[in-house]
């Protein structure tokens, strides 16, 4: 168990829908890493949050957005969903202590869209 | 682009052989890791590199660290069924608490 909580596990959603993926840090971490692990593209970086700030932004869509709330966990919306956007998503966080980036995966939120 | 390519993709082997996976860039990294994911799961932390010809070890996986800092290799000695997964690097570019650049994997099987 990383420690990094992401629910819902599953979600089955009809194109054009809008969805809210949720994740709760490790105890104590700052940092937040979102990203979309799809079988032809790989693990994709999306968006990093640092202490409730944008940090880093990857490939992440304009239908896309995050945020970080003050208590630490992050919300990852996507909306006008297209059947392109079926994919894995994980969040990641990092201690505030570690000098190289380390990323403790939570187990991910499996999105088909239909 | 990816930023770090793995080789080989696709790596299906017999209990109790040897295997090494690569991960190439031809950027420099302050740091490398090695993370293990399995079906439905997400990606374990392995290891973390970051001394440019460094060496670790753990129990039967040893990683290397490129001397420019530029690439990673993946031993595996006597590889068990157990070992089967998806086999991901992943690179820190420098910048504290910085994203993380992944490569695309090597799927590992290793057969009884």
């Amino acid at each position: 168990d990383s420690g990094v909580t992401q629910t819902p596990k599953h979600l089955i959603t009809a194109t054009g829908q809008r969805v809210t993926l949720r994740c709760s840090p490790r105890s104590g971490d700052l940092s937040v890493y979102w990203y979309q692990q799809s079988l032809d593209q790989g693990l994709q970086f999306l968006i990093q949050y640092y202490n409730g700030e944008e940090r880093a932004k990857g490939n992440i869509l304009e239908r896309f957005s995050a945020q970080q709330f003050p208590d630490l966990h992050s919300e990852l919306n996507l909306s006008s969903l297209e059947l392109g956007d079926s994919a894995l998503y994980f969040c990641a966080s990092s201690p505030w202590y570690s000098l190289n980036t380390e990323a403790f995966f939570g187990q991910g939120t499996r999105l088909t869209v239909v | 682009t990816q930023l770090l390519e793995q080789s080989p993709q696709f790596l299906s082997i017999q209990e109790g052989e040897n295997l090494t996976v690569y991960c190439n860039s031809s950027s420099v990294f302050s740091s490398l890791q090695w993370y293990r994911q399995e079906p439905g799961e997400g990606p374990v932390l392995l290891v973390t590199v970051v001394t440019g010809g460094e060496v670790k070890k753990l129990k039967r996986l040893t990683f290397q660290f490129g001397d420019a800092r530029k690439d990673s290799s993946l031993h595996i000695t006597a590889a068990q069924p157990g070992d089967t997964g998806l086999y991901l690097c992943a690179g820190d570019r420098g910048s504290t608490l910085g994203r993380l650049y992944f490569g695309r994997g090597t799927q590992l099987t290793v057969w009884p």
